[in-house]
């Protein structure tokens, strides 16, 4: 049973252009969620999606960040007009259920802006 | 706020030294506990939880950590340490009411030398 995946493993861009990272959860999970390690840092909870659905996005900053986890195929973080405090690393994790379940990690997506 | 509390964000330890990391949280209401640990340019893994029961928890690789609900605690501890236990360590607590975001520390990294 493969783990979580994610791509690109690391992300270059210019200020001002879109990131889009994915996220494919674990075979049968269908609870994603987003994290973000700024350098120096713990994670910090962005984004909990279900199929289809934004469950807490309490996380998200307000502007020119977006997910979707679609019925098929891999969930999405976009992050418009990049800036150079968007580099970190960005994690996803997925659980099969709710309250409780135990999340696995992908290995993250390094996003780095010049 | 709910927020989770890591004293020691760096610990350097001879092996076979006994190791303590500590972890403290904010919130007095129900907690579901983790430790996750990340391995030099590996995904951040599951080394314990605690949900409920004994306080007393046994994890992964010889790992253990005790709960102690008086003092918002759940240090982690390992009697002898390896060389292969290099790595960042991450508390995460989930709160009750928060849908299932976990709240992380911002890690101790743990350099253990032969």
């Amino acid at each position: 049973n493969a783990g979580v995946m994610q791509n690109p493993r690391h992300l270059v861009r210019r200020r001002g252009q879109e990131a889009r990272l994915r996220c494919s959860p674990m075979k049968g999970h269908s609870h994603v969620y987003w994290y973000r390690q700024l350098p120096e840092e713990g994670l910090k909870f962005m984004v909990y999606l279900q199929k289809e659905n934004i469950i807490d996005e309490s996380g998200m900053p307000k502007e020119r960040f977006s997910a979707e986890f679609p019925k098929e195929g891999p969930s999405i973080l976009r992050i418009q007009q990049v800036v150079r405090g968007d580099s970190a690393a960005y994690f996803c994790a997925s659980s099969p259920g709710t309250r409780g379940n135990e999340q696995f990690f992908g290995p993250g997506t390094r996003l780095t802006v010049l | 706020a709910q927020s989770v509390s890591q004293h020691n964000h760096h610990v350097i330890l001879s092996e076979a030294a006994s190791l303590e990391l500590g972890c403290n949280y904010s919130y007095g209401g129900t907690v579901n506990l983790f430790w996750y640990v990340q391995y030099p340019g590996q995904h951040l893994q599951l080394l314990l939880k605690y949900f409920s029961g004994d306080p007393l928890v046994k994890g992964i690789k010889g790992f253990e950590a005790e709960f102690i609900k008086s003092k918002f605690s759940f240090n982690l501890r390992k009697p002898s340490v390896q060389w292969s236990d290099t790595a960042e360590y991450f508390c995460a607590v989930l709160f009750s009411g928060g849908y299932n975001k976990l709240i992380f520390g911002a890690g101790t990294r743990l350099a253990v030398h032969p």
